[in-house]
Order: C-alpha cells, then sequence, then structure tokens
C-alpha cells in the first residue's frame, strides 16, 4: 500500500517555466489537495478536489492549476514559475468529510531561480 | 487576524516534563479539529482527531472549547522523540482546512 506518491521529490526551475507535480494516491480517496509550505509558516491551500471532475481553489491559487479526470491522480501545473513560487509543496488525501484527517506525501521541493 | 493560531513557541522542555500547546480559531463554523506532528523538513503526520469529549492517546491528551473557539494539545513525560513542530488544523467545511502556523518543540536531555 503506497498511500501518496508524490513526484519529482526535487526540482530546480527556470523563471518562466512550466511544470507539472505529480500526485497519486491509491486509497480511493475522493478528497485531494495541494498544498504549500514556506519556511516557518504553515501549509496554505492551493488547490483541493473532492472528486473525478470537480476542482476549486483554496487561499492561494494563483500561478497553479489542477485537474482530476481520475479518482487517483491529482497533478498540480505551475504555468509560468516564479522565484516565489519557491516552496514545498505537499499533496493530501482522506475520505470526503473524514474525521480521520489526511495522509500527506513526503512533498516536492521546488526552487525557481 | 488569522483564521487559526499558535504561539509559535520555541519551547524547551527537559525530558519527562509536561507540555501544553493552546490552538484558537476564528470561524465557530468549524467542524473538525485535529493535531499533526511535522518532523523537519518531513510531511506531516496525524497525531490526534480532537473530539468534543476530549480524547487520549498515551501521553498525548486533546481538548476542545466550542464556546471559546480554541483547542489544546498536552503532553506527558515527555520523550526526546516528541521534539517537532506540533500544526493545529482546523476543517472550515468539508472541502477546506486551515493549518496553523505550527508551535516548535524541543525536549532537552
Amino acid at each position: 500500500n503506497a498511500g501518496v506518491t508524490q513526484t519529482p521529490k526535487f526540482q530546480v526551475l527556470k523563471t518562466g517555466q512550466s511544470m507539472t507535480l505529480q500526485c497519486a494516491q491509491d486509497m480511493n480517496h475522493e478528497y485531494m489537495s495541494w498544498y504549500r509550505q514556506d519556511p516557518g509558516m504553515g501549509l496554505r491551500l492551493i488547490h483541493y478536489s473532492v472528486g473525478a471532475g470537480i476542482t476549486d481553489q483554496g487561499e492561494v491559487p494563483n500561478g497553479y492549476n489542477v485537474s482530476r479526470s481520475t479518482t487517483e491522480d491529482f497533478p498540480l501545473r505551475l504555468l509560468s514559475a516564479a522565484p516565489s513560487q519557491t516552496s514545498v509543496y505537499f499533496c493530501a488525501s482522506s475520505y470526503y468529510g473524514s474525521r480521520d484527517g489526511y495522509t500527506f506525501g513526503s512533498g516536492t521541493r521546488l526552487t525557481v531561480v | 487576524r488569522k483564521e487559526v493560531e499558535q504561539d509559535p513557541g520555541p519551547f524547551n522542555v527537559p525530558e519527562g516534563a509536561t507540555v501544553a500547546f493552546n490552538c484558537t480559531y476564528s470561524n465557530s463554523a468549524s467542524q473538525s479539529f485535529f493535531w499533526y506532528r511535522q518532523d523537519c523538513r518531513k510531511e506531516p503526520k496525524l497525531l490526534m482527531s480532537v473530539y468534543s469529549s476530549g480524547n487520549e492517546d498515551g501521553r498525548f491528551t486533546a481538548q476542545l472549547n466550542r464556546a471559546s473557539q480554541y483547542i489544546s494539545l498536552l503532553i506527558r513525560d515527555s520523550k526526546l522523540s516528541d521534539s517537532a513542530t506540533y500544526l493545529c488544523v482546523v476543517n472550515t467545511n468539508a472541502g477546506k482546512s486551515t493549518f496553523g502556523d505550527g508551535t516548535t518543540l524541543t525536549v532537552k536531555p
């Protein structure tokens, strides 16, 4: 049981490049979300999804796109990378409405130069 | 004002000490509450869900006070391995969670 798998673990981008951060879960969770965490701060919600075909914006959605074509996958796309997007990105999943909390992936450390 | 606020610490305590963290939230419609533990450069991991009746798991006790809109985490008999950042999380509806910035705990020999 792999849980939540994020790839890549590390990435360096040049300003203006685009890329996709991958997130996959094998627990049949309806709910998936993307967070970013900057040094010394908590996690901030970027986008989330309550099921295949349904996505919504979180607290800091600008500069990011998501789609949810399957229950298992929830990729995060950076459209035109900026240094302000240097951060650690975490993907999380849970059963919808669950009171059992989230399962997180191990994170992607992104540096934009 | 942030939706979820935590005392950032750091809390530096000796082994065996009892330490308590508080977290306040601003949305009275919040439905569920959690404490997560995050080790340096790692993903957060669920420590405890917090229920209205309070709940205990070994050395850890979580409490919820809806009237005053705060949750707490009590750690008894602190161990070196408890050193981490503790994140308070509040679900304001079924689709969104708000994280506090975390409280850093260092347990020293």
